[in-house]
């Protein structure tokens, strides 16, 4: 089965610290989504890509986080500088965003804890 | 309010009962339905789609009631492999870019 992968699994780091998130999305997708998953909020929107198009990053606090994707076979979420309140697990998914579109498939995701 | 709202649970339930799990969106523009599972530490995962008419897939069945904008999800005979949560997930179409938004989630129990 075709599958998204992200890197790192697990990231620990110190409050202030950079952290970048990998995403390679399944071959021929034409969307990639970030999401956010804590106890609290559930699954929040931060950012997607069309055809490595930033569509909507309304979701992301902008003045910390950056989502960019350079080719069609790499998204990546970078939080700088990290805060205590970004630890959470961070999803990319992928899919063909179409008339009749049907659900997406997600990674693994990035367990983070910011300390 | 979120765009999605489920009840959190949790239900606990035995093995072979039936349970039904309900869900309400608030954009009436939504193109598009499902149900995801997710288990512990894991990813989410489509479970089913939703269609108008009712679906089923083996011991689930989906339904979607856009007057009402519910969407519903049955398990009939509940295993215990059937424990996780269930997120009802609503896609608002070409206008919000199909990005899929997530209720939180109501988590199951089956228990022996």
């Amino acid at each position: 089965d075709a599958r998204v992968t992200q890197t790192p699994r697990h990231k620990v780091t110190e409050m202030g610290q950079e952290v970048t998130m990998r995403c390679q999305p399944i071959l021929g997708h034409n969307t990639v989504f970030w999401y956010r998953q804590t106890m609290m909020q559930g699954l929040e929107l931060l950012a997607y890509f069309r055809n490595r198009a930033p569509l909507d990053d309304s979701g992301m606090p902008k003045d910390r986080f950056s989502a960019e994707m350079p080719d069609a076979t790499l998204a990546t979420l970078k939080i700088q500088p990290s805060e205590p309140r970004d630890s959470a697990v961070y999803f990319c998914a992928s899919g063909l965003a179409l008339q009749g579109n049907y659900g997406y498939t997600f990674g693994s995701g990035t367990r983070l804890t910011v300390v | 309010r979120k765009e999605v709202e489920q009840d959190p649970g949790p239900f606990n339930v035995p093995e072979g009962a039936t349970v039904a799990f309900n869900c309400t969106y608030s954009n009436s523009a939504s193109q598009s339905f499902f149900w995801y599972r997710q288990d512990c530490r894991k990813e989410p995962k489509l479970l089913m789609s939703v269609y108008s008419s009712g679906n089923e897939d083996g011991r689930f069945t989906a339904q979607l009631n856009r007057a009402s904008q519910y969407i519903s999800l049955l398990i009939r005979d509940s295993k215990l492999s059937d424990s996780a949560t269930y997120l009802c997930v609503v896609n608002g179409g070409s206008n919000s870019g199909y990005a899929l938004n997530f209720g939180k989630g109501t988590s199951l129990l089956v228990t022996p």
